[in-house]
């Protein structure tokens, strides 16, 4: 079955204590994206990449890392979060970019930083 | 700075009723995309219109798409309760140095039986 997979599906941590969350996704797509998702502000995005080793800042990237080191994978990685990064986060991917073509969302995780 | 609105940001509705959501976004473009997203839920791909114009139906979902305008409609026929969901549209940030999408605030619909 085509899908993105994204772990963890929750996550509860304490201010400064690092983590990662994990995107990966089984059609061979070049491009996979990062996504934050908080009330009354729709999406934004953090990060994407268009393929292995080829990453850029989306729009709202300070305090997030990622590294595409393998075309299925793009992690995200939170090396000290804080609470405002507490949200709902979404990983996408799509064949060839974000403005050509139709970008297929994980299930998403949501992150509460205390 | 591409700036997309969407409006209604709320709305309830009966069943059977019809009622259209739009989507007004600030600079030229050509792509945008409709989601719907339901509570707790990932987002799902309704539809993409790709040129002026274009107009795609998907059962009592009518999307359209002016960008002359600047406005994307989606449209509700006969709405039906299992349609209640958040609905999203989209635009390319093409141009604007990062590859990706601007999403509007979301239209929260709420059928009533």
């Amino acid at each position: 079955e085509a899908q993105v997979t994204q772990n963890p599906r929750y996550l509860i941590t304490v201010t400064g204590k690092k983590l990662t969350v994990t995107c990966s996704q089984n059609m061979n797509h070049e491009y996979m994206s990062w996504y934050r998702q908080d009330p009354g502000l729709g999406l934004r995005q953090i990060y994407y990449s268009m393929n292995v080793e080829v990453t850029d800042k989306g729009d709202v990237p300070e305090g997030y890392k990622v590294s595409r080191k393998e075309k299925r994978n793009f992690p995200l990685i939170l090396e000290s979060p804080s609470p405002n990064q507490t949200s709902l986060y979404f990983c996408a991917s799509s064949f060839e970019g974000a403005s050509t073509d139709t970008q297929y969302f994980g299930p998403g995780t949501r992150l509460t930083v205390l | 700075e591409l700036k997309v609105e969407q409006n209604p940001l709320f709305l309830s509705m009966q069943e059977g009723k019809n009622y259209t959501i739009y989507c007004n976004y600030s600079t030229t473009s050509d792509r945008l995309y409709w989601y719907r997203q339901d509570p707790g839920k990932s987002l799902e791909s309704l539809f993409v219109l790709l040129s002026n114009g274009a107009v795609k139906q998907e059962g009592r979902l009518m999307a359209s798409l002016d960008t002359k305008a600047r406005l994307s409609t989606l449209h509700i026929t006969a709405a039906v309760h299992d349609l209640s969901a958040t609905y999203f549209c989209a635009v390319d940030t093409a141009g604007g140095g990062a590859d990706g999408l601007t999403f509007g605030k979301g239209t929260h619909l709420i059928i009533q039986p």
